[in-house]
């Protein structure tokens, strides 16, 4: 058990619709990151905030948008959802994101499967 | 920006093989160096890190790996593989300085025959 918590597990929607994934971070982690991960993508970092701002932006569509509010908990919202968006999207925390020795070691939730239909 | 490169997509190796995965990455400055691991419907764990000193890394599990700056490589190595290291195995690099992002490479798989 890595301590980030990811829900849900699966979700299962239509095209077009609008989805949210909640992230609650490592207890004490200020950073939080999303990545998608798909079969033909890889791993893809989408964006990362650090204590409730937005810190690193990646391949992120436009549909989509993330906060972390000030509890640390972080959520991504996908919205106008197209078939291409199914995918497995993880949750990661860390204490720090500069530079260090513990910065980039990243705990990674279990992920949230969304499969759209 | 950084990029990695994984040139193994499938590995599959009989128990008791030695395992050498490779890794290179694009960026010229300061880099902290990952390799993680993803069993099979699990989360992503970190195997080892690389940020400064000794470039030969030991992570757990007995996995090592060198990190070789003139070739930019961070190559995981493992003297014998265990059915149960069948996982996807992923490098990642991150600049050592200010808010950077963990890069990924695209993972390898690797299956252990028993």
């Amino acid at each position: 058990d890595s301590g980030v918590t990811q829900t849900p597990k699966h979700l299962i929607t239509a095209t077009g619709q609008r989805v949210t994934l909640r992230c609650s971070p490592r207890s004490g982690d200020l950073s939080v990151y999303w990545y998608q991960q798909s079969l033909d993508q890889g791993l893809q970092f989408l964006i990362q905030y650090y204590n409730g701002e937005e810190r690193a932006k990646g391949n992120i569509l436009e549909r989509f948008s993330a906060q972390q509010f000030p509890d640390l908990h972080s959520e991504l919202n996908l919205s106008s959802l197209e078939l291409g968006d199914s995918a497995l999207y993880f949750c990661a925390s860390s204490v720090a994101t500069g530079g260090g020795s513990n910065a980039g070691e990243l705990f990674f939730g279990e992920g949230s499967r969304l499969t759209v239909l | 920006a950084q990029s990695v490169s994984q040139h193994n997509h499938h590995v599959i190796l009989s128990e008791a093989a030695s395992l050498e995965l490779g890794c290179n990455y694009s960026y010229g400055g300061t880099v902290n160096l990952f390799w993680y691991v993803q069993y099979p419907g699990q989360h992503l764990q970190l195997l080892l890190k690389y940020f400064s000193g000794d470039p030969l890394v030991k992570g757990i599990k007995g996995f090592e790996a060198e990190f070789i700056k003139s070739k930019f490589s961070f190559n995981l190595r493992k003297p014998s593989v265990q059915w149960s290291d069948t996982a996807e195995y992923f490098c990642a690099v991150k600049r050592n300085t200010g808010f950077q992002k963990l890069v990924f490479g695209t993972g390898t798989r690797l299956l252990v025959s028993p």
